[in-house]
Order: C-alpha cells, then sequence, then structure tokens
C-alpha cells in the first residue's frame, strides 16, 4: 500500500516549456488535490476533482491544467512554464466511499524550478 | 471568503514544556479541521482530524479541540521532545465544497 505517489520528486524548466506532473494513489479515494506552497503562503489549492472525470479550480488555477481520466491518478499540467511557478507541488487525496472522514493524505511533493 | 490563520509563526520551547498552537478561521460554516505536520523537505502527516460536531480529538501526546463558534482551533502537545520539532499546519473544509483552506504553520523548534 504505497499511498499516494508523486511523479518526478524534482524537475527544472525552462521559461515556456511544458510538463505534466502525475499523482498516484492507491486508497481508492474520490477526491484528490493539486496544491502548491510557497514560502510564508502556506498552501494553495490549484484544482481538485470530486471523481473520475471531474476536475474544478481552486484559488489558484491560471497557468495549470488538470485531468483525472483514472480514479487513481491525478495529472497537473504545465502548458508554458513561467518563473512564477517555480515551487513545490503536493498532491492530495480523500474519501473512500463508505469511509468514515475526509482526512487528507499527502504525497511527497515535487519540486519544481522554472528558469 | 475563508481565512485561516496561524499564531505565533514561530515558536521555540525547552524539551519537556507542555504547548499549545493555535488555529483561527474567520467563517465557521466548516465541514472538518485537520491538523498536519511537516518536516523539512517532506509532504504533509495528519496529525488529527475533527469533525464539526465534535469538540476535541486524541492521539497520544497530542490533543486538538475546536470551537466552531469562536473560529477557533488548538492544538495540544503535552511533554514535547526534540522529535515533534516540525512545522505544524491546520487545514479546514468548507461547508458545501470539498475544499480545504490551509493556515501558513507554525514552526516549532523544542530544544533538548
Amino acid at each position: 500500500n504505497a499511498g499516494v505517489t508523486q511523479t518526478p520528486k524534482f524537475r527544472v524548466l525552462k521559461t515556456g516549456q511544458s510538463m505534466t506532473l502525475l499523482c498516484a494513489q492507491d486508497m481508492n479515494h474520490e477526491y484528490m488535490y493539486w496544491y502548491r506552497q510557497d514560502p510564508g503562503m502556506g498552501l494553495r489549492l490549484i484544482h481538485y476533482s470530486v471523481g473520475e472525470g471531474t476536475t474544478a479550480k481552486g484559488e489558484v488555477p491560471d497557468g495549470y491544467n488538470v485531468s483525472r481520466l483514472k480514479k487513481q491518478n491525478f495529472l497537473l499540467g504545465l502548458e508554458s512554464a513561467a518563473p512564477s511557478q517555480t515551487s513545490v507541488y503536493f498532491c492530495a487525496s480523500s474519501y473512500s466511499p463508505g469511509g468514515p472522514s475526509y482526512e487528507q493524505y499527502f504525497g511527497p511533493g515535487t519540486r519544481l524550478t522554472v528558469t | 471568503k475563508q481565512e485561516v490563520t496561524q499564531i505565533p509563526a514561530a515558536l521555540s520551547v525547552p524539551e519537556g514544556e507542555n504547548l499549545v498552537l493555535n488555529c483561527s478561521f474567520t467563517d465557521s460554516a466548516i465541514y472538518n479541521l485537520q491538523w498536519f505536520r511537516q518536516d523539512p523537505g517532506k509532504g504533509l502527516t495528519s496529525l488529527l482530524l475533527i469533525q464539526s460536531s465534535q469538540r476535541e480529538q486524541t492521539s497520544g501526546r497530542l490533543n486538538a479541540s475546536l470551537d466552531k463558534s469562536s473560529g477557533r482551533s488548538t492544538l495540544y502537545i503535552a511533554a514535547s521532545q526534540p522529535g515533534d520539532s516540525a512545522t505544524y499546519l491546520c487545514a479546514v473544509m468548507i461547508s458545501g465544497t470539498y475544499k480545504y483552506i490551509f493556515g501558513t504553520g507554525t514552526r516549532l523548534k523544542v530544544l533538548a
């Protein structure tokens, strides 16, 4: 039982390049989330999904796209990276149908630098 | 708009002290509140989750309380140890949504 995993762990991009971050969970969770964490600003919600095939915008969605084609995977895409997207990205999941709570479980993070 | 605040931003205490971390939120329409621990360069580890209908939760040396009407939660750590040194974050799940809003955290250092 791996929990929540994120790929890759580190990445350096040049301005204008694109990339996709992969989040996978093996807990049969319905809800999945992408956050970014910047110094002094806590975690901010980028996009989230409440089930396979659904996505919704969070607090800071501009410049990002997401897809949830399979229940266990949630992809975060950057189409044209900007230095302002330099951050640590965390994926989280929660809620199993019939489960007792909406406790969030987090992945280890992806450190992204855009030069 | 829901805002979550954690004060103080940093705290340094000698080993063995009992301590309280604070979390306040502006809108009482929450579904639950969750406390996390984050070690440097790592992800978040869930410590305690309190449903909106509950007043407190306990796990080992940790006790979290929730007062929805006043928009406050506290995390009590008993007999602190150097291994408790980390950043502690709280997050509220907004009622009627599936979204969480995080505080900016309290960075705790327990001195041996």
